[in-house]
């Protein structure tokens, strides 16, 4: 699976939107980008993913570049429960087999 | 979103004794669900993949004999941590595919285990 670089930490202000950049250079054609979140003391929680489009839900927007190297996780309005550590996984779908591989993530903190 | 769920939540045994923490994709049937770990302060970490109907696959590092792992019914996974020592004191999570389409994994709550 491609390696992602994600900064360590962010700060933003409630109500604003949250950018959070995430790289990965090496992503191969197959390899689709997922983003998940941590609250603490609790399991991640699935945000979003996308493989070259686009993508909106009811939480985020993924923003993918057209060489596919590096994304945005965009939270259009922030509050204080977005507050946790997000990551950046690209991985290839492999009919549920594929396993995720977990970095450091950002810690996003929205302050009041 | 789909709904996983773990018990219990957390849990304080003696070194030595064993513990078994239950996994259940609530609201959908999972072929496959993956056991992690995580240590304070620390990132996920995977442990095994649970495949229904037939043995889970460890990585590296991981030792069968001691974390056992079951995947009997397509709803259910359990993890036997077995003659547990502080060492293993740590959060465990397990997460389920909902379907291989769209191939998401969908995480429990987690298990805090401390092993005194």
């Amino acid at each position: 699976d491609a390696k992602t670089t994600q900064p360590t930490s962010m700060d933003c202000a409630e109500g604003r939107a949250a950018n959070l950049p995430c790289n990965h250079s090496t992503i191969s054609g197959n390899e689709y980008v997922y983003w998940y979140r941590q609250i603490h003391s609790q399991g991640p929680q699935y945000i979003i993913h996308g493989l070259k489009n686009n993508e909106t839900n009811e939480m985020a927007s993924l923003i993918i570049t057209e060489d596919r190297k590096s994304s945005t996780l965009i939270l259009p309005h922030a509050t204080l429960r977005d507050t946790a550590v997000y990551y950046c996984i690209v991985r290839a779908s492999n009919f549920g087999n594929e396993k995720l591989t977990f970095g450091t993530g950002t810690r996003l903190t929205i302050i009041p | 979103g789909a709904v996983v769920s773990q018990h219990p939540s957390r849990v304080i045994c003696k070194s030595g004794t064993s513990v078994k923490i239950e996994c259940r994709s609530l609201d959908f049937q999972a072929t496959t669900m993956f056991w992690y770990r995580q240590f304070p302060k620390q990132s996920l970490m995977l442990m095994a993949t649970s495949n229904e109907g037939s043995k889970a696959t460890y990585e590296q590092g991981v030792e069968k004999d001691k974390f056992l792992i079951n995947h009997a019914s397509l709803t259910l996974s359990t993890l036997t941590v077995t003659s547990a020592h502080p060492e293993d004191s740590s959060f465990y999570i397990c997460s389920a595919v909902r379907d291989w389409i769209t191939d998401t994994q969908y995480f429990g709550p987690g298990t805090r285990l401390t092993v005194l």
